[in-house]
């Protein structure tokens, strides 16, 4: 499989609960992207890696989330004390520099349902 | 701030017509401008896109028109398919920054009628 890969791909959880969520990148991709994708809106940015490295953070990232990406391969985003407000799909995406570094490779994405 | 607004919400076009979707900008520093295509459970794909050095760009039954000045730009879907139902999204980013983040208007629902 060359494409990236997320899991789970649906959540239910009940609000105060942690949950986490991984992303297996295309393998040879050094950037990786989370998303955010509510019901009738586009994908919103939540975070990008290089490599292991965490450059930026959008403000929609409240300090409840975290997201990792040890040694530069996957990476999982945590979202703690689950609210109602935080139910989307969280979309994770890759790319590559190089020639092709504009093309942004979506997963399916993870559906959280907060009860 | 909605930095790209797209539009319509929704449009249904009969099987063999043209389907056209609209966005508006305002981010002069956007210099690429795709377009996605989302199934239902899937997550966005990469339909075409353009930089604003060209006016057209066009793939198979999919044309970009892309007007500078007045930072628009719109998808065309010639001899629709009922196979084309799907939602779109434009997107831009700046590739002057440091993290080639898009950003994406809120997307619009085409259904092909057979």
């Amino acid at each position: 499989d060359t494409g990236v890969s997320q899991d789970p791909r649906h959540k239910i959880t009940k609000r105060g609960q942690n949950v986490t969520f991984r992303c297996d990148p295309i393998s040879e991709h050094n950037r990786l992207y989370w998303y955010r994708q509510t019901l009738g809106q586009g994908p919103e940015f939540l975070t990008y890696f290089q490599n292991e490295a965490q450059l930026e953070k959008s403000r929609l990232l409240s300090d409840r989330f975290s997201a990792e990406r040890p040694k530069g391969s996957f990476s999982t985003l945590e979202i703690q004390r689950t609210e109602q407000g935080d139910s989307a799909m969280y979309l994770c995406a890759s790319s590559s520099t190089g020639a092709t570094n504009e093309k942004l490779f979506f997963g399916s994405g993870t559906q959280l349902s907060v009860l | 701030q909605q930095q790209v607004k797209q539009s319509p919400q929704s449009l249904i076009v009969q099987k063999g017509g043209i389907s056209i979707i609209n966005c508006a900008y305002e981010n002069t520093a956007f210099d690429y401008f795709p377009w996605y295509q989302q199934f239902p459970g899937k997550g966005p794909a990469l339909l075409i896109a353009i930089r604003p050095d060209v006016s057209e760009k066009k793939e198979g039954r999919f044309t970009i028109s892309f007007n500078k000045s007045a930072k628009q730009f719109s998808l065309h879907i010639m001899d629709s398919q009922p196979g084309d139902s799907a939602t779109y999204f434009c997107a831009a980013r700046n590739s002057g920054g440091s993290n080639y983040k898009l950003t994406f208007g809120k997307g619009t629902l085409l259904t092909v009628n057979p």
